[in-house]
């Protein structure tokens, strides 16, 4: 089952303007971490923000915050004031706690699909 | 400090050769972990490490093998390359069950 899902294939944004990308998660356990990365056309894969299941506020990172709502089970990605440099895929990640992924251990990662992010000048 | 490397950055098979992609880390991290992207997929974990000696199978492990003899080294090997297993190949780090960092990817293509 598909535990990450990121419903926006692409999204358009003009330069300066701030941007939400969404994500909602699936999860049955109590701790868990989420995860954004960003994928440029150079093709790395840049972590951008972090937000536990515990923290009772909203991860910020610079022009980066995470709008975390654990009960709807949404992690969603807010860019201000969007610059040319910020064009690329963006990638919403989940950590699990429990001991259950793959029958292994903790701190895998499940990824979603991922959304691209165009920039407009 | 670099990071994480892979090497090498592209690589061309033919079906049935074998090759492997060494990751290196100079974070001092516990946890490595393999990753492959294919179009329109995020990453999916093929095999992991959580120390030295030590491998453990992902959600994608058919066909591929690991090793971690030294803690900073994780080697993911094809041992017979099938088309399939044409993707872009991403190394990842982390200290323990924190934040992973990635490598820069090494981009095969089996013919």
């Amino acid at each position: 089952a598909q535990k990450i899902t990121q419903t926006q294939p692409g999204m358009f944004v003009q330069e300066k303007e701030a941007v939400t990308l969404d994500c909602t998660y699936d999860t049955s356990d109590q701790s868990y971490g989420l995860f954004w990365y960003k994928q440029p056309s150079s093709g790395e894969m840049i972590f951008l923000i972090y937000q536990g299941s515990y923290d009772e506020q909203n991860a910020t990172e610079g022009r980066y915050s995470l709008n975390f709502q654990k009960a709807r089970k949404s992690a969603n990605l807010v860019i201000s004031a969007s610059q040319l440099g910020d064009s690329a895929m963006y990638f919403c990640a989940m950590r699990e706690a429990g001991l259950k992924n793959y029958g292994g251990s903790q701190g895998n990662l499940i990824f979603g699909k991922g959304t691209k992010l165009s920039v407009k000048p | 400090n670099a990071g994480v490397t892979q090497t090498p950055k592209f690589r061309v098979l033919k079906t049935g050769q074998s090759m492997t992609l060494l990751c290196a880390q100079d974070m001092n991290h516990e946890y490595m972990y393999w990753y492959r992207q294919d179009p329109g997929m995020g990453l999916r974990l093929i095999h992991y490490s959580v120390g030295e000696g030590t491998t453990a199978k992902g959600e994608v492990p058919d066909g591929y093998n690991v090793s971690r003899l030294k803690k900073q080294n994780f080697l993911l090997g094809l041992e017979s390359a099938a088309p399939s297993q044409t993707s872009v190949y991403f190394c990842a780090s982390s200290l323990f069950t924190d934040t992973q960092y990635f490598g820069p990817g090494t981009r095969l293509t089996v013919l």
